[in-house]
């Protein structure tokens, strides 16, 4: 079943500007990831924020998590062509065994 | 540390064919989950494996798939006499366990003609 759903589902920005994505859950977590893939690759994990925090920092990348209102969001700062890309959320359920629940993504084009 | 190694890359099969994907975890890592991913979807959890054992294989299709991590070698994921609509990309991850990150490979991208 879906877990995570991202907001928007695409989102079309100028170089330089930010980037803000969201992603709501329904279940209880004991960690958020966030991943990029590039058309036709693979993912390439970004960060991981584990329940008990509220913030993550990364480079440009800023998570926040909201345990009570079951939302995440990836703000990438001075976006850049290069950061065009479609990026997911996954959670690892609270009673799960490790295995993570991906939204449908957002896809992301930064233009030059 | 090589990342988490998959091939092939990209794999044809006839309708009816058997398809044997591979994945190799990132060294260390002794948890790998197979994951399936349609166009323009997220990926779906298919199945959670540790060395010689099947810890979750809540998202595998109860016929034709199956999956082994072996004490020596890589993981596979196997589907027998395949259709189309098994046509996708799988995904490999490996990790070090519950609450740790998990890291992909690039992918298999099978095609079912």
């Amino acid at each position: 079943s879906q877990q995570g759903e991202e907001d928007p589902q695409a989102l079309s920005i100028q170089e330089g500007e930010n980037a803000t994505m969201n992603c709501s859950y329904k279940t209880s977590i004991n960690n958020l990831q966030w991943y990029r893939q590039n058309s036709g690759r693979g993912l390439v994990h970004l960060i991981l924020i584990r329940s008990n925090e509220r913030e993550k920092h990364s480079g440009r990348l800023r998570v926040t998590l909201d345990t009570s209102k079951k939302s995440s969001s990836l703000l990438i700062t001075a976006s850049r062509a290069a950061d065009t890309a479609s990026y997911f959320c996954a959670t690892e359920g609270g009673g799960s065994q490790g295995n993570l629940i991906f939204g449908k993504g957002t896809k992301l084009s930064v233009k030059p | 540390n090589a990342g988490v190694m998959q091939n092939p890359r990209h794999l044809v099969r006839r309708r009816g064919q058997e398809a044997r994907l591979r994945c190799s975890p990132m060294k260390g890592h002794s948890h790998v989950y197979w994951y399936r991913q349609l166009p323009e979807e997220g990926l779906k959890f298919m199945v959670y494996l540790q060395k010689e054992n099947i810890i979750d294989e809540s998202g595998m299709p109860k016929e034709r798939f199956s999956a082994e991590f072996p004490k020596e070698g890589p993981s596979i994921l196997r589907i027998q006499q395949v259709v189309r609509g098994d046509s996708a990309a799988y995904f490999c991850a490996s990790s070090t366990g519950k609450g740790t990150e998990a890291f992909f490979g690039q992918g298999t991208r099978l095609t079912v003609v």
